[in-house]
């Protein structure tokens, strides 16, 4: 069965600190990965989308990576600000479907 | 260049009540998709058109969930008669194109649906 799995659930850091958000999933055929940035009361936004052949890819202060190996993608975010403040959601691709992890929900405090 | 538009962004209903959500993609998008998320979760497909066929309706409860895109642009989703479990957000999304790409996928707002 096709599923993806995020860590930690939830996550409080301070205002300017940086994070690392996991995922690790069990998708076959793999297609591409994607992190969605989902602020409350909104739809996600894209953030990356990174094919088997993307090691690392970054957007502004979110540099994302994939080991396509373990099965494993990590998303970092670099001197937090407190718009950083949402849910975190990685999407892997299939061939045709897309599978949805539960998200991390982050929050950074002043 | 509007996004995905949705409406209404919030509804309130009495279980057993009919209730429809609609969505209008991005001008020139193909594949529609409607998904829910409940509180906590991640989106969960409903189901999936390309143009005006729906190519994955597998996750669709079929009994009360019924959804059209008949010209293939903007699409109803309707449930009859809504449950207490009915309540989440429904999220409509549209791309550009599917299969085997990495095609974006952008996210309308969604609508709040509260079931009581």
């Amino acid at each position: 069965k096709n599923q993806v799995e995020q860590s930690p659930q939830s996550l409080i850091i301070l205002e300017g600190k940086n994070c690392t958000l996991q995922c690790n999933y069990t998708v076959s055929p793999f297609s591409n990965l994607r992190w969605y940035k989902q602020d409350t009361g909104r739809g996600p936004v894209s953030l990356t989308i990174m094919t088997f052949s993307e090691n690392t890819k970054s957007n502004g202060r979110y540099t994302a990576t994939l080991d396509a190996d373990t099965k494993q993608s990590s998303l970092h975010i670099t001197a937090s600000q407190l718009s950083d403040s949402a849910s975190y959601i990685c999407v892997v691709k299939g061939y045709s479907t897309l599978t949805f992890g539960k998200g991390t929900m982050l929050l950074v405090s002043p | 260049e509007a996004g995905v538009v949705q409406s209404p962004r919030y509804k309130i209903i009495e279980k057993k009540q009919p209730v429809a959500f609609w969505c209008n993609p991005i001008s020139g998008h193909n594949t529609l998709y409607w998904y829910r998320q409940n509180l906590g979760q991640g989106p969960e497909l409903l189901i999936r058109y390309e143009n005006e066929e729906a190519v994955d309706d597998s996750q669709l409860p079929k009994d009360r969930f019924s959804a059209e895109r008949l010209k293939g642009v903007d699409s109803t989703l309707k449930i009859q008669p809504a449950e207490l479990g009915d309540s989440a957000v429904y999220l409509c999304a549209s791309s550009p194109q599917q299969g085997g790409g990495s095609y974006e996928q952008y996210f309308g707002p969604g609508t709040r649906l509260t079931v009581t």
